[in-house]
């Protein structure tokens, strides 16, 4: 599949804080999907995107479909200790398949 | 509601065994299917995909191969395991759909260990 570029690799945000991660192709996407990934667990759906333009949210998170349909980033608002995981991109061109990002690990202090 | 399991949960094998990791999906008929890999601390590499009962694409050459026996049963298995099979392996499936917009929901998850 293509490869998106998700950064940043990893971060360390202040609870409290609003934190963005976003991702980008060097190919378009007609799906922008977002995951978090506890430890030892599989990744969660958080945000599906369908429509270039497109800005959803699910609680504190919201996500965009760039319109480009190359990019997509997502924001997390007022962080909080269970935001911990790992965060991952996906986007899908016209088959069955995903390309994933290699994920965005985010840590909060206390 | 749509659930999917796979099992083992874990699973510890020596290098030159068998494996066969199971996924089963209830409540939706006729999903696409899929077979990931995690390596640690990476991201998902697509292994298999299934669009019917008998048909399984590869995304990889490897030492692994899956079977769809029935509708909402997909297995990965290795008739000789190698060090580098270990990883997280996660089963997933989708709506069949003609166009995108296929959002793929994960199972939980098999480590396996390769000694």
């Amino acid at each position: 599949g293509q490869q998106l570029n998700q950064s940043p690799q990893s971060m360390f945000i202040q609870e409290g804080e609003d934190v963005s991660m976003n991702c980008t192709s060097s190919s378009i996407f007609n799906t922008w999907l977002w995951y978090k990934q506890d430890p030892g667990e599989g990744p969660v759906l958080l945000i599906a995107l369908y429509k270039a333009g497109e800005l959803t949210s699910n609680g504190r998170l919201t996500a965009q479909f760039g319109i480009t349909r190359k990019d997509s980033f997502l924001n997390i608002s007022a962080s909080i200790p269970s935001d911990v995981g790992i965060y991952f991109c996906a986007g899908q061109l016209d088959d069955y398949k995903l390309s994933f990002g290699a994920g965005t690990t985010v840590t909060v202090r206390a | 509601s749509q659930t999917i399991h796979q099992w083992p949960a874990t699973l510890v094998q020596p290098v030159g065994s068998p494996l066969s990791l199971e996924c089963t999906v209830e409540g939706t008929s006729n999903p696409n299917l899929y077979w990931y890999r995690q390596a640690a601390g990476r991201g998902l590499q697509l292994l298999f995909y299934s669009v019917g009962i008998g048909q399984i694409s590869s995304e990889v050459p490897q030492n692994l191969s899956a079977s769809r026996p029935q509708d909402r049963q997909f297995i990965l298995s290795s008739k000789k395991l190698l060090l580098s099979d270990s990883g997280f392996y996660l089963c997933a499936w989708s709506v069949r759909k003609v166009r995108s917009g296929n959002t793929i929901y994960f199972g939980e998850g098999s480590w396996l260990t390769v000694v």
